[in-house]
């Protein structure tokens, strides 16, 4: 399981745009990278996927290096509202039989935006 | 959009008791999970499920608990004999089987259990 590094905190103000970068240098050819955000007292919820290149949604870009040692997630213009935490994960497509896929999460990145 | 629901928001009981947390994963998905998040700690994976079987448990899932898919529409976890360590939020999520959205689950609101 390929280990993550992400900064434990960030600050912003709003309108500001946001990089979080996360490493894993020793991802797996079949892993991907995946984003997730924890408002207190919620459920995680699922932002991005990609394996490399650019990836872009209608709430985030991920940037992947050709060596994949690291990914940064961009979020464009936040808000009071994305004040969160942000989970890196790295985690391998499995066949469709099987179903685990389980996720494992670190301690994220607490990010703080302010007006 | 659809959504995973969880019954009761919060749960208040005495170490020792049983207690059952109750999902509703989105209707077509067909892998379902818990996860735990002990407050100011790291969301932790419990167990996946899938065709009506455990896939995967973590060593957390000891013989205290047990999940069920009772009918087409629940996933329930069990806790047989509550602890107070057992303290935490838990998480239920579900994901479809479409190979492009793989690791992407969707979490519930949580059961905020209290074990007194």
């Amino acid at each position: 399981l390929a280990k993550t590094t992400q900064p434990i905190s960030m600050d912003s103000y709003e309108g500001q745009e946001v990089n979080i970068t996360c490493s894993h240098n020793n991802i797996a050819t079949n892993d991907y990278i995946t984003w997730y955000q924890q408002f207190p007292s919620q459920g995680p919820r699922f932002i991005i996927q990609g394996y490399k290149t650019k990836v872009t949604n209608e709430v985030a870009s991920l940037f992947i290096p050709a060596d994949r040692k690291s990914s940064t997630l961009s979020l464009p213009r936040v808000s009071l509202s994305d004040t969160a935490v942000y989970y890196c994960l790295v985690g391998d497509i499995i066949g469709l039989t099987g179903g685990g896929n389980k996720l494992t999460f670190g301690t994220g990145t607490q990010l703080k935006v302010e007006l | 959009e659809p959504e995973v629901t969880q019954t009761p928001s919060h749960q208040v009981t005495q170490m020792g008791q049983e207690v059952i947390l109750r999902c509703v994963p989105i209707s077509n998905h067909l892998y379902f999970y818990w996860y735990r998040q002990i407050l100011g700690q790291k969301v932790e994976f419990l167990v996946s499920f899938y065709n009506n079987e455990i896939s995967e448990k973590s060593e957390i899932f000891d013989d205290q608990f047990s999940v069920e898919r009772p009918d087409g529409s629940n996933f329930t976890l069990k806790i047989r004999s509550t602890k107070l360590e057992d303290s935490a939020m838990y998480f239920c999520a579900s994901r479809g089987k479409d190979r492009s959205s793989y690791n992407e689950q969707f979490f519930g609101p949580g059961t905020r259990l209290t074990v007194l």
